[in-house]
């Protein structure tokens, strides 16, 4: 199957610095990417869809200035959580699909702690 | 609205039982859906999906699911839990044809006994 892989794998930064994790299509193209945030024995919540060559699309009360998504090729995506807190900690998952019937293809996921 | 219920939060059973995993979905039409499990810490390993045709369906690690579509349910099914089977189990849905945006359920933990 196809492979979507993710880093890095957990970070931990400052707060008020901001950190960027990467999710790459290794062996196909995804014009349309998914991230995803989990906090702390929760669900999954869809954060927002990332658009190749053009704006993502954020869920409702996402902040698009602080989690910045830029997907600038067809193999990478990149989300920036700017000015982080605590708050901001959570594992944070990307996902793309290729071709028709298939299921959507996940990242490992990055565990991002604000301290 | 479109949504995934999972109504049991926590499951216990004993070793060697048989486990059923409810899921119920509201959506404008019939989705794909999925069933994944995540152990503490780790991502989502896909135990099986459904698509279309037969209704039930076969994953790995002995699971299976029962798509009834008068239902909206989803129910995953093992006949014999093992100790290793101790995880977060989510169902999910999504549109279908190449729609790659889910939605999760609330997931389900599920412990076992020794």
């Amino acid at each position: 199957g196809a492979v979507v892989s993710q880093h890095p794998s957990w970070v931990i930064c400052k707060s008020g610095t901001s950190v960027k994790i990467e999710c790459r299509s290794l062996d196909f193209q995804a014009t349309t990417m998914f991230w995803y945030r989990q906090f702390p024995k929760q669900s999954l919540m869809l954060m927002a869809t990332s658009n190749e060559g053009s704006k993502a699309t954020y869920e409702q009360g996402v902040e698009k200035d602080k989690f910045l998504i830029n997907h600038a090729s067809l193999t990478l995506s990149t989300l920036t959580v700017t000015s982080a807190h605590p708050e901001d900690s959570s594992f944070y998952i990307c996902s793309a699909g290729q071709g028709l019937n298939t299921e959507a293809f996940f990242g490992q996921g990055t565990r991002l702690t604000v301290v | 609205a479109q949504s995934v219920t999972q109504p049991d939060i926590h499951i216990t059973v004993s070793e060697g039982a048989s486990l059923e995993l409810r899921c119920n979905y509201s959506y404008g039409a019939t989705p794909y859906l999925f069933w994944y499990v995540q152990s503490p810490g780790q991502g989502l390993q896909l135990l099986l999906k459904y698509f279309s045709g037969d209704t039930l369906v076969q994953g790995i690690k002995g699971f299976e699911a029962e798509f009834k579509r008068s239902q909206s349910s989803f129910n995953l099914r093992k006949p014999s839990v093992h100790w290793s089977d101790a995880a977060e189990y989510f169902c999910a849905v999504s549109g279908t044809s190449g729609t790659y945006k889910y939605i999760f359920g609330t997931g389900t933990r599920l412990k076992v006994l020794a």
